[in-house]
């Protein structure tokens, strides 16, 4: 099986601030590697898919890299609203897809 | 627009069973297959099982192999999971996903609200 680690579990900062969050396969993954925004009390929100590729409607202060083994998350100058915790999933192992533990974005 | 809506959630007690029913509308139910994500309080997001867009394939986590049997009913566009002798464990935000695909890359797109299965003594 794969497995997903990210870095940091959990980071505050400051609205306007850059953050970069980090997601690391056990194995390569290609570019198989996909996030997720979730806030408390509601439905993960998928906001990168293909480890670039944004989402339809999902704001461009929002973007990926990576592929192999290691990936990351950038949001440009954060936002109120992107206070919230990150996944990332691997869907490269179909149909058994791997959720990273999470990233926890909170307010300085 | 597309909406998936969870039901059957509750609080039942160790080694009983309980199905989840997952709504689907907005969209051609019978050509996507669907998956069961689960969230236990305070925790991580964990893929539970797939079914394909025919009910042909079915895979589970290790976790609930041979207790949970998840299977759609194409005419009533309903995914369902059956969870038989559950465990404290299994408590959690039982969610719904849509599976889409591009360029071979697959990717949640849609999930429901979730419903909550409490598993307590």
């Amino acid at each position: 099986d794969i497995q997903m680690t990210q870095s940091p579990s959990s980071l505050s900062a400051s609205v306007g601030d850059r953050v970069t969050i980090t997601c690391r396969a056990s194995r390569s993954v290609r570019n198989y590697l996909n996030w997720y925004q979730q806030k408390p009390g509601k439905a993960p929100k998928l906001l990168i898919y293909a480890a670039s590729s944004l989402q339809s409607g999902v704001p461009s202060r929002f973007s990926g890299s990576g592929s192999g083994t290691d990936f990351t998350l950038t949001i440009s100058s954060l936002q109120p609203e992107d206070f919230a915790t990150y996944y990332c999933q691997q869907s490269y192992s179909t149909p058994l897809f791997t959720f990273g533990p999470g990233t926890k974005v909170d307010i300085k | 627009q597309v909406q998936l809506v969870e039901s059957g959630g509750g609080v039942v007690q160790p080694g009983t069973s309980l199905r989840l029913s997952c709504a689907a509308s907005g969209f051609t139910f019978r050509t996507y297959s669907i998956h069961w994500v689960r969230q236990a309080p305070g925790k991580g997001l964990e893929w539970v099982a797939v079914i394909s867009y025919d009910g042909g394939s079915k895979y589970y986590a290790d976790s609930v192999k041979g207790r949970f049997t998840i299977s759609r009913d194409n005419s009533k566009k309903t995914l369902y999971l059956q969870m038989n002798s559950l465990r404290a464990e299994d408590t959690a935000v039982y969610y719904c996903a849509r599976e889409e695909r591009s360029s071979s890359i697959y990717y949640f797109d849609y999930w429901g609200l979730g419903t909550l299965v409490t598993v307590s003594s």
